[in-house]
């Protein structure tokens, strides 16, 4: 099956610097990559996704870089601010059938 | 406004029980899915279903059964069987098994087993 790998487990950043999330996968079959920040009492939302037929997709602050030939695909949040401390989770998907799950990134954005 | 409702929050079990986790969706959708969340493990697959009165066992179902009566409904059941029952239980749902489009998780729910 699947199997998601994330770098680092642990991010601190300072506020306005910018955040890098890394993931991997290793299955060439999977065609979609969400991403998810999950909060203490606000359970878990999608931020971002990409599919595999593009490279790289920007939502303001937050953009999504996919390497397919590499077999990685990577967060970036600029101008980090104390709101985006959270757990971000990546994931990889065939189809939409299964999804498998990175083991996550806790980013703290110290002020 | 939809959304997951898992209930309870926060629950406690003595060796040897079973323990039912629920989760309600008020969304339409037709998948729904049970994750365990381990520290350092991320999101494993524990059960999804994709229409009423059908489920799939995912990566770790061992000790767990589900249900799927309703459209709305997708109740966990965590058996003794289970070695390691605590964790952090999330319920997800998406329109349909084969959606590119977001999961919708539920808040969680952690149990402890005492």
């Amino acid at each position: 099956g699947e199997n998601v790998e994330q770098h680092p487990s642990t991010l601190s950043v300072q506020e306005g610097d910018s955040a890098v999330i890394k993931c991997t996968y290793s299955d060439s079959a999977s065609n979609y990559f969400p991403w998810y920040k999950q909060e203490l009492g606000k359970g878990s939302q999608l931020i971002i996704d990409i599919r595999s037929n593009v490279g790289e997709k920007k939502d303001q602050r937050i953009a999504v870089t996919l390497n397919k030939t590499a077999k990685h695909f990577s967060l970036h949040i600029t101008e980090t601010q104390p709101e985006d401390s959270a757990v971000y989770f990546c994931a990889a998907s065939i189809a939409g059938n299964q999804f498998y799950f990175g083991t996550g990134t806790s980013l703290t954005v110290i002020p | 406004d939809g959304g997951i409702t898992q209930s309870p929050k926060y629950l406690f079990r003595k060796e040897g029980q079973n323990v039912t986790l629920s989760c309600e969706q008020n969304l339409n959708h037709d998948a729904m899915y049970w994750y365990r969340q381990d520290p350092g493990q991320g999101l494993r697959l524990i059960y999804y279903s994709q229409i009423v009165n059908d489920f799939q066992k995912g990566d770790i179902a061992e000790g767990y059964s589900v249900s799927r009566e309703k459209k709305e409904s997708f109740p966990l059941t965590v058996t003794s069987a289970q070695k390691n029952p605590t964790a952090f239980y999330l319920c997800a749902s998406a329109t349909r098994l084969g959606y590119t489009g977001e999961l919708f998780f539920g808040e969680g729910s952690r149990l402890t087993v005492l």
